[in-house]
Protein backbone atom coordinates (compact mmCIF):
# COMPACT_ATOMS: atom_id res chain seq x y z
CA UNK A 1 0.00 0.00 0.00
CA UNK A 2 1.18 3.70 -0.82
CA UNK A 3 2.23 5.36 2.20
CA UNK A 4 3.15 9.70 2.58
CA UNK A 5 5.73 10.56 4.99
CA UNK A 6 5.65 14.18 6.34
CA UNK A 7 8.56 14.28 9.55
CA UNK A 8 8.06 17.72 10.27
CA UNK A 9 4.98 18.47 12.35
CA UNK A 10 5.75 22.73 12.42
CA UNK A 11 8.09 24.53 11.04
CA UNK A 12 8.94 28.48 11.28
CA UNK A 13 10.30 30.44 9.10
CA UNK A 14 11.17 34.52 8.56
CA UNK A 15 9.11 36.37 6.67
CA UNK A 16 11.15 36.79 3.49
CA UNK A 17 13.04 33.78 4.07
CA UNK A 18 13.25 30.37 2.09
CA UNK A 19 11.82 27.25 3.79
CA UNK A 20 11.96 23.56 2.53
CA UNK A 21 8.94 21.11 3.94
CA UNK A 22 10.32 17.09 3.04
CA UNK A 23 7.95 14.40 1.97
CA UNK A 24 8.87 11.07 1.58
CA UNK A 25 6.11 8.09 0.20
CA UNK A 26 6.57 4.90 -0.81
CA UNK A 27 5.08 3.02 -3.88
CA UNK A 28 6.12 0.17 -6.42
CA UNK A 29 4.52 2.13 -9.18
CA UNK A 30 6.01 3.99 -11.78
CA UNK A 31 2.98 6.22 -12.88
CA UNK A 32 1.92 8.55 -10.03
CA UNK A 33 1.57 12.36 -9.26
CA UNK A 34 2.20 13.84 -6.38
CA UNK A 35 0.83 17.25 -5.11
CA UNK A 36 1.03 19.70 -1.88
CA UNK A 37 -1.71 21.35 -0.48
CA UNK A 38 -2.31 24.22 1.67
CA UNK A 39 -4.54 24.61 4.42
CA UNK A 40 -4.67 28.18 5.62
CA UNK A 41 -5.83 28.88 9.27
CA UNK A 42 -9.91 29.32 7.39
CA UNK A 43 -9.37 25.66 7.09
CA UNK A 44 -10.27 25.30 3.11
CA UNK A 45 -7.48 23.33 1.65
CA UNK A 46 -6.20 24.84 -1.41
CA UNK A 47 -3.63 22.88 -4.61
CA UNK A 48 -0.75 24.71 -4.15
CA UNK A 49 1.40 22.73 -6.91
CA UNK A 50 1.57 19.14 -8.93
CA UNK A 51 4.09 16.80 -9.78
CA UNK A 52 3.94 14.02 -12.60
CA UNK A 53 5.92 11.10 -11.26
CA UNK A 54 7.07 10.98 -15.39
CA UNK A 55 8.56 13.84 -15.83
CA UNK A 56 12.13 14.94 -14.74
CA UNK A 57 11.65 18.67 -14.21
CA UNK A 58 10.84 19.89 -11.13
CA UNK A 59 7.75 21.67 -10.66
CA UNK A 60 7.46 25.19 -9.86
CA UNK A 61 4.70 27.59 -9.46
CA UNK A 62 5.53 31.25 -8.50
CA UNK A 63 6.95 31.28 -5.22
CA UNK A 64 6.69 27.42 -4.40
CA UNK A 65 8.95 24.54 -6.30
CA UNK A 66 9.98 21.01 -5.49
CA UNK A 67 12.36 19.40 -5.51
CA UNK A 68 11.08 15.75 -6.85
CA UNK A 69 14.15 12.30 -6.18
CA UNK A 70 12.41 9.46 -7.92
CA UNK A 71 15.09 6.93 -6.96
CA UNK A 72 14.91 8.66 -3.16
CA UNK A 73 11.19 8.61 -2.78
CA UNK A 74 11.50 12.11 -1.81
CA UNK A 75 9.13 15.03 -2.70
CA UNK A 76 10.12 18.38 -0.82
CA UNK A 77 8.64 21.74 -0.87
CA UNK A 78 10.20 24.71 -1.50
CA UNK A 79 8.83 28.15 -0.34
CA UNK A 80 11.15 31.13 -1.25
CA UNK A 81 10.72 34.72 0.21
CA UNK A 82 7.91 33.53 2.81
CA UNK A 83 5.12 35.85 3.39
CA UNK A 84 2.82 35.82 5.93
CA UNK A 85 0.59 34.24 3.55
CA UNK A 86 1.78 31.01 3.97
CA UNK A 87 1.25 30.64 7.44
CA UNK A 88 -0.92 27.00 6.93
CA UNK A 89 -0.75 23.50 7.27
CA UNK A 90 0.76 21.89 4.34
CA UNK A 91 -0.06 18.18 3.25
CA UNK A 92 2.10 16.28 1.03
CA UNK A 93 -0.37 13.72 -1.24
CA UNK A 94 -0.35 11.00 -3.50
CA UNK A 95 -2.41 9.61 -6.33
CA UNK A 96 -1.97 7.05 -8.47
CA UNK A 97 -1.29 7.83 -12.04
CA UNK A 98 -3.94 5.52 -13.49
CA UNK A 99 -6.51 6.11 -10.96
CA UNK A 100 -10.07 6.49 -12.24
CA UNK A 101 -11.40 7.17 -8.81
CA UNK A 102 -9.60 10.15 -7.82
CA UNK A 103 -8.38 8.74 -3.96
CA UNK A 104 -6.05 11.40 -2.79
CA UNK A 105 -3.46 9.64 -0.08
CA UNK A 106 -2.24 11.89 2.75
CA UNK A 107 0.70 12.47 4.89
CA UNK A 108 0.51 13.96 8.22
CA UNK A 109 0.92 17.47 7.43
CA UNK A 110 3.58 20.03 8.42
CA UNK A 111 2.60 23.42 10.61
CA UNK A 112 4.35 26.06 8.89
CA UNK A 113 4.21 29.68 11.07
CA UNK A 114 5.81 32.63 8.52
CA UNK A 115 7.10 35.16 11.28
CA UNK A 116 7.52 38.77 10.65
CA UNK B 1 -14.60 32.19 -7.81
CA UNK B 2 -16.89 28.92 -7.52
CA UNK B 3 -16.38 27.09 -4.12
CA UNK B 4 -17.55 23.86 -2.30
CA UNK B 5 -19.29 24.65 0.65
CA UNK B 6 -20.29 22.53 3.73
CA UNK B 7 -23.09 22.60 6.31
CA UNK B 8 -22.51 22.48 9.59
CA UNK B 9 -19.45 23.94 10.19
CA UNK B 10 -19.87 22.12 13.56
CA UNK B 11 -22.25 19.24 14.66
CA UNK B 12 -22.51 17.94 17.58
CA UNK B 13 -24.46 14.19 18.69
CA UNK B 14 -25.08 12.15 20.69
CA UNK B 15 -23.34 8.47 20.43
CA UNK B 16 -25.70 5.80 18.16
CA UNK B 17 -27.55 8.89 17.05
CA UNK B 18 -27.47 9.09 12.96
CA UNK B 19 -26.15 12.13 11.20
CA UNK B 20 -26.31 13.89 7.73
CA UNK B 21 -23.71 15.79 6.49
CA UNK B 22 -24.31 18.25 3.89
CA UNK B 23 -21.81 19.62 0.91
CA UNK B 24 -22.74 21.33 -2.32
CA UNK B 25 -19.95 21.02 -4.86
CA UNK B 26 -19.12 22.91 -7.62
CA UNK B 27 -21.48 23.24 -9.85
CA UNK B 28 -20.05 21.70 -12.96
CA UNK B 29 -17.92 19.08 -10.96
CA UNK B 30 -18.95 15.37 -11.64
CA UNK B 31 -16.68 13.47 -9.13
CA UNK B 32 -17.44 14.07 -5.20
CA UNK B 33 -15.49 12.71 -2.18
CA UNK B 34 -15.34 12.77 1.18
CA UNK B 35 -12.05 12.92 3.46
CA UNK B 36 -11.74 13.24 7.45
CA UNK B 37 -9.07 14.26 9.69
CA UNK B 38 -9.01 12.89 13.16
CA UNK B 39 -7.73 15.79 15.60
CA UNK B 40 -4.00 15.06 15.11
CA UNK B 41 -4.04 12.79 12.37
CA UNK B 42 -3.27 12.93 8.59
CA UNK B 43 -6.08 13.65 6.54
CA UNK B 44 -7.97 10.14 5.35
CA UNK B 45 -10.01 9.76 2.23
CA UNK B 46 -13.61 8.05 3.03
CA UNK B 47 -15.44 7.91 -0.75
CA UNK B 48 -15.79 8.92 -4.09
CA UNK B 49 -18.42 8.96 -6.26
CA UNK B 50 -19.32 9.29 -9.85
CA UNK B 51 -22.14 8.99 -12.16
CA UNK B 52 -23.71 8.65 -9.07
CA UNK B 53 -22.28 5.36 -7.51
CA UNK B 54 -19.71 4.80 -5.58
CA UNK B 55 -16.15 4.55 -7.36
CA UNK B 56 -13.73 3.74 -4.62
CA UNK B 57 -14.22 3.77 -0.59
CA UNK B 58 -12.05 3.15 1.99
CA UNK B 59 -11.80 0.52 4.89
CA UNK B 60 -12.82 3.15 7.09
CA UNK B 61 -16.09 3.50 5.08
CA UNK B 62 -18.31 0.58 6.61
CA UNK B 63 -21.68 -0.02 6.74
CA UNK B 64 -22.32 2.42 9.01
CA UNK B 65 -21.31 5.50 6.28
CA UNK B 66 -23.64 6.03 3.25
CA UNK B 67 -23.48 8.87 0.46
CA UNK B 68 -26.04 10.45 -1.61
CA UNK B 69 -26.51 13.13 -4.75
CA UNK B 70 -30.40 13.38 -3.66
CA UNK B 71 -31.20 16.27 -5.83
CA UNK B 72 -28.35 16.82 -8.38
CA UNK B 73 -26.91 19.85 -6.48
CA UNK B 74 -26.21 18.34 -2.65
CA UNK B 75 -23.83 15.19 -1.50
CA UNK B 76 -24.23 13.82 1.40
CA UNK B 77 -22.48 11.60 3.81
CA UNK B 78 -24.55 9.79 6.39
CA UNK B 79 -23.23 8.23 8.99
CA UNK B 80 -25.89 5.96 10.89
CA UNK B 81 -25.14 5.12 14.02
CA UNK B 82 -22.45 7.79 15.04
CA UNK B 83 -19.24 5.93 17.45
CA UNK B 84 -16.99 8.31 19.65
CA UNK B 85 -14.20 7.46 17.35
CA UNK B 86 -16.04 9.27 14.10
CA UNK B 87 -15.38 12.96 16.13
CA UNK B 88 -13.25 14.08 12.90
CA UNK B 89 -13.29 17.14 10.52
CA UNK B 90 -15.18 15.98 7.58
CA UNK B 91 -14.00 17.42 4.52
CA UNK B 92 -16.01 17.32 1.35
CA UNK B 93 -14.58 17.53 -2.13
CA UNK B 94 -15.37 18.07 -5.68
CA UNK B 95 -13.37 17.76 -9.09
CA UNK B 96 -13.82 17.90 -12.82
CA UNK B 97 -13.83 14.87 -14.85
CA UNK B 98 -11.11 14.28 -17.12
CA UNK B 99 -7.92 11.61 -18.01
CA UNK B 100 -6.15 11.46 -16.45
CA UNK B 101 -7.79 12.50 -12.98
CA UNK B 102 -5.06 13.69 -11.52
CA UNK B 103 -5.04 17.12 -13.69
CA UNK B 104 -8.50 17.64 -11.86
CA UNK B 105 -8.13 19.99 -8.74
CA UNK B 106 -9.82 18.95 -6.01
CA UNK B 107 -11.47 21.44 -4.18
CA UNK B 108 -11.99 21.16 -1.07
CA UNK B 109 -14.64 22.93 1.30
CA UNK B 110 -14.08 24.38 4.80
CA UNK B 111 -14.97 21.09 6.70
CA UNK B 112 -17.32 20.21 9.14
CA UNK B 113 -16.08 19.50 12.62
CA UNK B 114 -18.55 16.18 14.11
CA UNK B 115 -18.14 16.07 17.93
CA UNK B 116 -20.03 12.98 19.50
CA UNK B 117 -20.63 13.10 22.97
Amino acid sequence: AQTVTQSQPEMSVQEAETVTLSCTYDTSENNYYLFWYKQPPSRQMILVIRQEAYKQQNATENRFSVNFQKAAKSFSLKISDSQLGDTAMYFCAFMHGSSNTGKLIFGQGTTLQVKP
Amino acid sequence: EPEVTQTPSHQVTQMGQEVILRCVPISNHLYFYWYRQILGQKVEFLVSFYNNEISEKSEIFDDQFSVERPDGSNFTLKIRSTKLEDSAMYFCASSEAGVPLAHKPQHFGDGTRLSIL
